[in-house]
């Protein structure tokens, strides 16, 4: 399986900060890495796809960046909706595998 | 807007059968993959497998000797089925249809989750 690695593992940031999350995989992904944001009690939903594109909806301060290994996803101008739980995905192969998460809490 | 509705039991007991639906609204679940997911406090988010309306399917080598997952595209219901659990199944599990395009795969619409807890 291709392990996922997230890091930090928690943040604690203020609203208007810039934030910014890795993920580096066991292996090479090309682009089929995700991004999701999971809020308490709910189920996770799609940020990003393909290391870069948006998904539907999704603020344009959400970005993400990256290719082989290493992926980024930045969060610029954090709002207070933003406070959540982001995991990495890859889809590169089966199974699919997912970050540990990061949770990113008000300072 | 598609819709994927969860439902099943809450509890179930060691080495039962856990039993799962996932009925989709506003869309068809045809020519799609669908996957089941399951999120635990100690094992983070887990890939249980994929299934393509064809009724193909791949499961986690984890896990592929308990899992059964199945459809039927008249009723819109995806089904999945666990065997011989034990605490370690105790989760959230989750349905979610897969996008794919040339270049990314990913999980685009899911359901709400249902909290399954494996006890006696």
């Amino acid at each position: 399986d291709i392990q996922m690695t997230q890091s930090p593992s928690s943040l604690s940031a203020s609203v208007g900060d810039r934030v910014t999350i890795t993920c580096r995989a066991s292996q090479r992904l090309d682009t089929f890495l995700n991004w999701y944001q999971q809020k308490p009690g709910k189920a996770p939903k799609v940020l990003i796809y393909g290391a870069s594109s948006f998904h539907s909806g999704v603020p344009s301060r959400f970005s993400g960046s990256g290719s082989g290994t290493d992926f980024t996803l930045t969060i610029s101008n954090l709002q207070p909706e933003d406070f959540a739980t982001y995991f990495c995905q890859q889809t590169y192969n089966t199974p699919h595998t997912f970050g540990q998460g990061t949770k990113v809490e008000i300072k | 807007q598609l819709q994927l509705q969860q439902s099943g039991p809450g509890l179930v007991k060691p080495s039962e059968t856990l039993s799962l639906t996932c009925t989709v609204s506003g869309g068809s679940v045809t020519n799609y993959y669908w996957v089941w997911i399951r999120q635990s406090a100690g094992e983070g988010l887990e890939w249980i497998g994929r299934l393509y309306t064809t009724g193909s399917t791949s499961y986690n080598p984890s896990l592929k000797s308990r899992v059964t997952m199945s459809v039927d595209a008249s009723r819109n219901l995806l089904s999945l089925h666990v065997a011989s659990v034990t605490a370690a199944d105790t989760a959230m599990y989750y349905c979610a249809r897969l996008q794919i395009y040339y270049n990314a795969t990913y999980y685009s619409d899911w359901g709400p989750g249902t909290q399954v807890s494996v006890s006696s």
